[in-house]
Parts: C-alpha cells; structure tokens; sequence
C-alpha cells in the first residue's frame, strides 16, 4: 500500500533563504508525483506535476525533483519570500492505483520578513 | 473559465438532517473527486467519477452519495448528518488522456460544513 510521508511538518524560515520540502513514497512503482500549496482556509493550487520518467520540473524560483529509485521528492524554493508561507502538499499517483491520488499531510511553511 | 466552483461556502447541519454539496467544473475535465480535509488527517477520497454515469468508492464513501449525470456537475449528498461529518470538503477535477492516468487536479474552494 502506498504511504506518502512529508518532512518536516512545520517550517520557518527568514525571507530571502532557499530551502528544501522533503517527500518520501513507499511504493517506487508511481505514475506521477504533484506538489500542491494551499493557502489557509483556501483550495488546493497545483505548483508543478512531474512524470515518472521526468527527473525534475521548474516553474520560477519552484524546482522538483523526483528520483523513483530512493522513492523521493524534494521541492526547492529559492529566494523565499513571505507570499510564500502556506502549507504544500505531496501527493503520487500510483501504478497500482492509477486513478487516485495518494497525499501526503503537507509541510507549513511560514517565511517571516 | 471559473475554473472548479463549489457552493455553498459554509453550512451549518443538525445532526440528522441533509444536503447536497454542489460542484461545478467548466474545463471539459473527464475525472471528477469529493475530498474531505480535516485538520491533521489530510485529505481523504470520498467519491470519484471518470465521466458522466460513471461513478466509484474512495477510501471514505459511508455516509454519502454522488451522481454524475453531465461532465460539468458533480454533487455530493449527505443524507443523515452525523458530527463526524464535520469537515471541509473540496471538489476537484483533471482530464485523463486514457489509461487512466490523469493530469494535475484543480480544485475548487471549498465549503466548510459543520453538524451539530
């Protein structure tokens, strides 16, 4: 059954740092992993969707990576900003399962000016 | 486009009563997904649809119902409120090109019920 694990599950850091979320899955065998961001009390926006035969994908200063052999995730922020304090979400998309997302419990993430 | 919208935003229930939680989706997605969040427990499937007619259990379907009679809706039922429905619920939707591997999900705002 897959699991997907988040760490940590709290973070805060000063505005202007780069950092590291870290996302782990059980089961090597997935579709795809995505990263969410949800922004309390709001929906969930999708940040970057990567195949499984992708190593990694970018949008601005968010870069994913994906390495199906150690069944691990990391997104990358750079030059966090306060704007970006919000929880984000790991989520795959198993072969086993391929319909369905399996989630994470997600990282808060809370950049201080 | 709207995008994913869900309504009513947020609803208080008696225990016992019911009602239907309305989505909406005007992207042509094929899949459509009912989640529920609560704090801690992360989100959790109730219900999903790959196309019109078309649906199937999640991982938490008991005490619910769906229907998905035309791509764009798809309704969530609640028939006899229970407290350990209290939640947020979130509509999401994705468009699958076959094999049913779908592309990243859009989710809708989301509407917070509370059963007393």
């Amino acid at each position: 059954k897959q699991e997907v694990t988040q760490i940590p599950a709290a973070l805060s850091v000063p505005e202007g740092e780069n950092l590291v979320l870290n996302c782990s899955f059980t089961d090597s065998a997935i579709y795809n992993l995505q990263w969410f961001r949800q922004d309390p009390g709001k929906g969930l926006t999708s940040l970057l969707l990567i195949q499984s035969s992708q190593r990694e994908q970018t949008s601005g200063r968010l870069n994913a990576s994906l390495d199906k052999s150690s069944g691990r995730s990391t997104l990358y922020i750079a030059a966090s900003q306060p704007g970006d304090s919000a929880t984000y979400l790991c989520a795959v998309i198993s072969a086993g399962n391929n319909r369905k997302l399996i989630w994470g419990l997600g990282t808060s993430l809370a950049v201080n000016p | 486009n709207a995008g994913v919208t869900q309504t009513p935003k947020f609803r208080i229930l008696k225990i016992g009563q019911s009602m239907t939680l309305q989505c909406t989706q005007d992207m042509n997605h094929n899949y459509m997904y009912w989640y529920r969040q609560d704090p801690g427990m992360g989100l959790k499937l109730i219900y999903y649809s790959v196309g019109a007619g078309i649906t199937d259990k999640g991982e938490v379907p008991n005490g619910y119902n769906v229907s998905r009679s035309t791509t764009e809706d798809f309704p969530l039922r609640l028939e006899l409120a229970a407290p350990s429905q209290t939640s947020v619920y979130f509509c999401a939707s994705s468009y699958s090109h076959g094999q049913g591997v779908t592309d990243t999900q859009y989710f809708g705002p989301g509407t917070r019920l509370t059963v007393l």
